[in-house]
């Protein structure tokens, strides 16, 4: 099993949907988590960190379940410009999941 | 808005050649990372420093690569002899000390490996 393990999607889905992405990990000592956005052959950049209390900015919400070992993404009324991968990162060890695509489209 | 600084962006090369990559990280970050992304997947931590002192290695293939950060300042990776699975992307990312919330990353150096 690998220890961040990600749905590579590709999720297409229309602008002003709601999606969601989980993210496993198999370290079940892993304390804190991040979600990183990639754009297509740009670098990764930082999203958001991961709360065990949850954590919410704007559209985003991430989320950890630590009895069933992922956290998850939640993004809502979608617009094109969320389109990218998005990667789960476990930093402890700075473990990058491989990512998963989403395509927004009009 | 200060940046990581990495050259050159793009590198093609043969098999057995030697390659080397050049990062400045953001001023003040004393942690500096190297990873390598193969397409299609998330990047692989390769080498971590603080400072000039290696923190982590565990992942660079020490038989071909190696990484050094004379000065505590900027980095360079290099891999001697390239092979044809060396083709990819090489991100440099750094941070406050320790501080791996605040890792910001470089453009990366695409290599292709012919």
């Amino acid at each position: 099993r690998k220890e961040v393990e990600q749905d590579p999607g590709p999720f297409n889905v229309p602008e002003g949907a709601t999606v969601a992405f989980n993210c496993t990990y198999s370290n079940s000592a892993s304390q804190s988590f991040f979600w990183y956005r990639q754009d297509c052959r740009k670098e990764p950049k930082l999203l958001m960190s991961v709360y065990s209390s949850g954590n919410e900015d704007g559209r985003f919400t991430a989320q950890l379940n630590r009895a069933s070992q992922y956290i998850s993404l939640l993004i809502r009324d979608s617009k094109l410009s969320d389109s990218a991968t998005y990667l789960c990162v476990v930093k402890d060890d700075m473990r990058f999941g491989a990512g998963t695509r989403l395509t927004v489209k009009p | 808005e200060a940046e990581v600084a990495q050259s050159p962006r793009y590198k093609i090369t043969e098999k057995s050649q030697a390659v080397a990559f050049w990062c400045d990280p953001i001023s003040g970050h004393a942690t500096l990372y190297w990873y390598r992304q193969i397409l299609g997947q998330g990047p692989e931590l390769l080498v971590q420093f603080q400072d000039e002192s290696v923190v982590d290695d565990s992942q660079l293939p020490k038989d071909r690569f190696s990484a050094e950060r004379l000065k505590g300042v900027d980095s360079t990776l290099k891999i001697q002899p390239a092979e044809l699975g060396d083709s990819a992307m090489y991100l440099c990312a750094s941070s406050l000390a320790g501080r791996t919330d605040t890792q910001y990353f470089g453009p990366g150096t695409r290599l292709t490996v012919l």
